[in-house]
């Protein structure tokens, strides 16, 4: 199946910095989100983006899918923003739906 | 839009015995999913409806599991004889597909299940 990897595994910043997370597949895709679980487990749809570039107040998007990566940027962060950042993406061809990436763990430090 | 709900937030159960949990999607939806999450991994796809069709469900873990969405509204995930490494969240989304083949997921809070 589809190879979804994501970097950095950890991210430790201080509040107001900005980051950029990322996302590598392994197969062309028509269907790639992103999505933040919050500490209490609720996940959070923030891009429908399986191509392009979209931005959604302090947070913005690119994937490029003919290079197979997508980026995630939060910028000016928040204690708000901790959590996991999940990348998800679903294969032009086949049966798979949305498989999600082992997830970006950013903590956000007042 | 109420969201996804799912129910119960909490189930504990004994192995050998079996468990269902209901989920209700955001109500035009058409599509409805679950999926399981272990600790420290990503969900993992197990199955999915559109309308009152379960279009693939070769990704249920065994035959114990089962899911079912009668009147193409709710759902429910059964899993039968229960076993210890069946406990995790079991997290349900439902979408709207369009005409342009667009999909956005939106989860429900999730279902705990530890099984002792």
């Amino acid at each position: 199946g589809i190879q979804v990897e994501q970097s950095p595994p950890d991210l430790i910043l201080q509040e107001g910095a900005n980051s950029t997370l990322r996302c590598n597949f392994s197969d062309s895709v028509n269907n790639l989100q992103w999505f933040h679980q919050n500490p209490w487990g609720q996940l959070i749809n923030l891009f429908y983006i399986p191509s392009g570039t979209k931005q959604n107040g302090r947070l913005s998007a690119t994937t490029v899918a003919t290079e197979r990566y997508s980026l995630l940027y939060i910028s000016s962060s928040q204690t708000t923003d901790s959590g996991v950042y999940f990348c998800a993406v679903e294969p032009d061809f086949g049966n798979e739906k949305l498989t999600f990436g082992t997830g970006t763990r950013l903590t956000i430090i007042p | 839009d109420t969201g996804v709900s799912q129910n119960p937030r909490h189930k504990i159960t004994k192995r050998g015995q079996n468990v269902t949990f209901r989920c209700d999607p955001i109500s035009e939806h058409n599509r409805l999913y679950w999926y399981r999450q272990t600790l420290g991994q990503g969900p993992e796809f197990l199955t999915y409806f559109q309308n009152e069709a379960q279009l693939e469900k070769s990704r249920l873990l065994s035959d114990r599991f089962s899911a079912e969405r009668p009147k193409g509204s709710f759902s429910t995930l059964e899993i039968q004889r229960t076993e210890q490494g069946d406990s995790a969240m079991y997290l349900c989304a439902s979408s709207l597909i369009g005409r342009t083949g667009d999909e956005k997921l939106f989860f429900g809070s999730g279902t705990q299940l530890s099984v002792l």
